[in-house]
């Protein structure tokens, strides 16, 4: 069964970039069906989409934060990343990793249980 | 603000139906993209529990069903129980910001 696992550190401050890894397990990574993609949630707010990737390398993101954003993938080790630069208060929350697949019409069909990032000096 | 607009809240009694709706526009649920709708329940991960307008996935009972009808879409929930309670969530595409779109969430609670 697909699993999805999110590391990285939970302090992070302002100004500095946040970087985040996604390590996928059991089962395919490689394939041309899926995108693996990145998800937030601030403290009492709800769910913000920040960005898309395919295991080639195909990227998509949220307009309103692209000039920030880098997300790459590493096919041999089943992985994919999220880097995000110059980070704010604002930025602080709860970052999941999910896949999407076209199969279900690109819902995020498996997530990461997530892992919460602070913004703070 | 959010691309897609969901009521901030609802509310049923137990055993009753309620209706969750989702709007949206030309640009994502109006042109022809699939809308999806997930439960967050507190400390845990989003659950999808409809995917493309109103199919289940494996495990999710068939008192969650879905539709979508031109802009706009719901998410209705028969035989409320308490388990129920959570904040669930719309999402679908916007083919002219080529991204992927929330809604704003609807907390729903089980009186």
């Amino acid at each position: 069964q697909l699993q999805l696992q999110e590391s990285g550190p939970r302090l992070v401050k302002p100004s500095e970039t946040l970087s985040l890894t996604c390590s996928v397990s059991g089962g395919h990574f490689t394939s041309s069906y899926y995108f693996w993609g990145w998800i937030r949630q601030p403290p009492g707010k709800g769910l913000e989409w920040i960005g898309s990737i395919s295991y080639s390398g195909s990227t998509y993101y949220k307009p309103s934060l692209k000039s920030r954003v880098t997300i790459s993938v590493y096919p041999s080790k089943n992985q994919f990343s999220l880097r995000l630069s110059s980070v704010t208060a604002a930025d602080t929350a709860m970052y999941y990793c999910a896949r999407t697949t076209v199969i279900t019409g690109r819902a995020f069909d498996i997530w990461g249980p997530g892992t919460m990032v602070a913004v703070s000096s | 603000q959010s691309v897609l607009t969901q009521p901030p809240s609802v509310s049923g009694a137990p055993g009753q139906r309620v209706t969750i709706s989702c709007t949206g526009s030309s640009s994502n649920i109006g042109a022809s993209n699939e809308v999806h709708w997930y439960q967050h329940l507190p400390g845990t991960a989003p659950k999808l529990v409809i995917y493309e307008n109103n199919n289940r996935p494996s495990g999710v009972p068939d008192r969650f069903s879905g539709s979508k009808s031109g802009t706009s879409a719901s998410l209705a929930i028969t035989g409320l129980q308490a388990e129920d309670e959570a904040d669930f969530y719309c999402q679908s595409y916007d083919t002219s910001l080529s991204a992927w779109v929330f809604g704003g969430g609807t907390k729903l609670t089980v009186l």
